[in-house]
């Protein structure tokens, strides 16, 4: 079965830095997807970014990038420049190359200070 | 574009009773995923449905049903309601014959049993 572990239950950052989130899975596919998610208190959760596991080089988008380690299975999100807005919750989240659920992590609080 | 939408928004039900939860995808979707977020248990799959049919379910009793309309709204029903039932209710689409990887999701029911 596929799981995926988050490891830091929270985070803090102060406001311009940047901040690391890891993520580890666990899987015997080859041909997968992984995600992070932001839940914001407002509890929409919104897509941050997504990466492909045919794809050797690490998704980025705007200040949120990834740092995919296949081998490793370690799936890490990089936000630069951390503004206020990005306090929430992070979710790591795989699904496999078929149409199907997503299997999530247990979540990293993440709090950004002034 | 509407998001997805999901009613209601809160749901207080006694243990023992009926819960329905309404869920609007995104027009054009036509996979409907259904979570549970529970506290301190991270978000759960539940149900799937494409098509009207049910193609996939998590590891939840039978007191959780559901069905997808013609329209691909979808109804989730949880019967004999316990305490444990207590969460929030995430709906997520997607459209799985073109971009078949994001699944965007609405704001949840919080659904409280006591």
């Amino acid at each position: 079965a596929q799981t995926v572990t988050q490891s830091q239950p929270e985070m803090s950052v102060q406001e311009a830095e940047t901040v690391t989130l890891s993520c580890t899975y666990d899987t015997s596919e080859s041909d997968y997807y992984l995600f992070w998610y932001k839940q914001p208190p407002s509890r929409q959760m919104i897509l941050v970014i997504r990466q492909e596991a045919y794809k050797q080089q690490n998704a980025t988008e705007n200040r949120f990038s990834v740092n995919f380690q296949k081998a490793a299975k370690s799936f890490s999100l990089k936000i630069s420049d951390s503004q206020l807005g990005d306090a929430a919750m992070y979710f790591c989240a795989y699904k496999t190359g078929t149409a199907s659920k997503l299997t999530f992590g247990t979540g990293t609080r993440l709090q950004v200070t002034l | 574009e509407a998001g997805v939408t999901q009613s209601p928004t809160h749901l207080i039900k006694t243990r023992g009773q009926q819960a329905t939860l309404r869920c609007s995808p995104i027009s054009g979707h036509t996979s409907v995923y259904w979570y549970q977020q529970a506290l301190g248990l991270g978000l759960q799959f539940l149900l799937w449905y494409d098509e009207g049919e049910e193609r996939n379910r998590g590891n939840f009793p039978p007191r959780f049903s559901g069905r997808q309309f013609p329209n691909y709204s979808s109804e989730l029903n949880v019967n004999a309601l316990e305490l444990e039932d207590s969460a929030l209710y995430l709906c997520a689409s997607s459209w799985d014959r073109e971009d078949p990887y994001e699944q965007y999701f609405g704001p949840g029911t919080r659904l409280t049993v006591t």
